[in-house]
């Protein structure tokens, strides 16, 4: 049972250029969380998506940035036009149920590293 | 006033130490409490979560909270090298729109032999 798998694992890009990253939930799990780690912060959540709808993008960035769910395929987050702040580790998660505190929690992916130079 | 304060350490300890690792909160509308740990260039993995004020154990690690307090801890007991790692709390609330969760910044945690 393979777990939460992000792709790539690091990913470079230069000012202006676009990043697009990717997210597969583990098997059965229909909830995906985006979150953004920057060095010396914890994590920030970004985006809570379920299949096809946005639920709560309250952490996202206006400008830029823009997630999805859709109905086949992985999760992806997209940064237009990426800028050197953009820099930081993207965390995805998934749980399988609403109330992630009555299941074994967030299962999280081992991240993209995103390096704008 | 953050919404979570974690200290960041870093932490040494000998091995076989007992560790306390804390976190407090500000906002009382928090309902369920999480540690996880985070080795280096790796995801978090969940540890303990736990909803309500007391203690919870699993093996070597007690989740303890105090919702009066608003503070939540991690015991780490008979500590090993491999323990070396950051340990985030968590604490989150069911809304509408879902499960998010706020982190503290994270405590790093050295074990030496």
């Amino acid at each position: 049972n393979a777990g939460v798998m992000q792709n790539p694992r690091h990913l470079v890009r230069r000012r202006g250029q676009e990043a697009r990253l990717r997210c597969s939930p583990m098997k059965g799990h229909s909830h995906v969380y985006w979150y953004r780690q920057l060095p010396e912060e914890g994590l920030k959540f970004m985006v809570y998506l379920q299949k096809e709808n946005i639920i709560d993008e309250s952490g996202m960035p206006k400008e830029r940035f823009s997630a999805e769910f859709p109905k086949e395929g992985p999760s992806i987050l997209r940064i237009q036009q990426v800028v050197r702040g953009d820099s930081a580790a993207y965390f995805c998660a998934s749980s399988p149920s609403l109330i992630v505190g009555q299941t074994d929690g967030y299962t999280f992916g081992s991240g993209t590293r995103l390096t704008v130079v | 006033q953050k919404e979570v304060e974690q200290d960041p350490g870093p932490l040494s300890v000998p091995e076989g130490a007992i560790v306390s690792l804390n976190c407090t909160y500000s906002n009382s509308a928090f309902q369920y409490f999480m540690w996880y740990r985070q080795y280096s260039r790796k995801g978090p993995e969940l540890l303990m979560y736990t909803y309500s004020s007391g203690n919870k154990e699993d093996g070597r690690f007690t989740a303890q909270v105090d919702k009066s307090s608003k503070y939540i801890s991690l015991f780490i007991r008979d500590s090993q090298p491999s323990d070396s790692a950051t340990y985030l709390c968590a604490i989150g609330k069911l809304t509408g729109g879902g499960n998010k969760l706020t982190f503290g910044t994270g405590t790093q945690l050295k074990v030496e032999l």
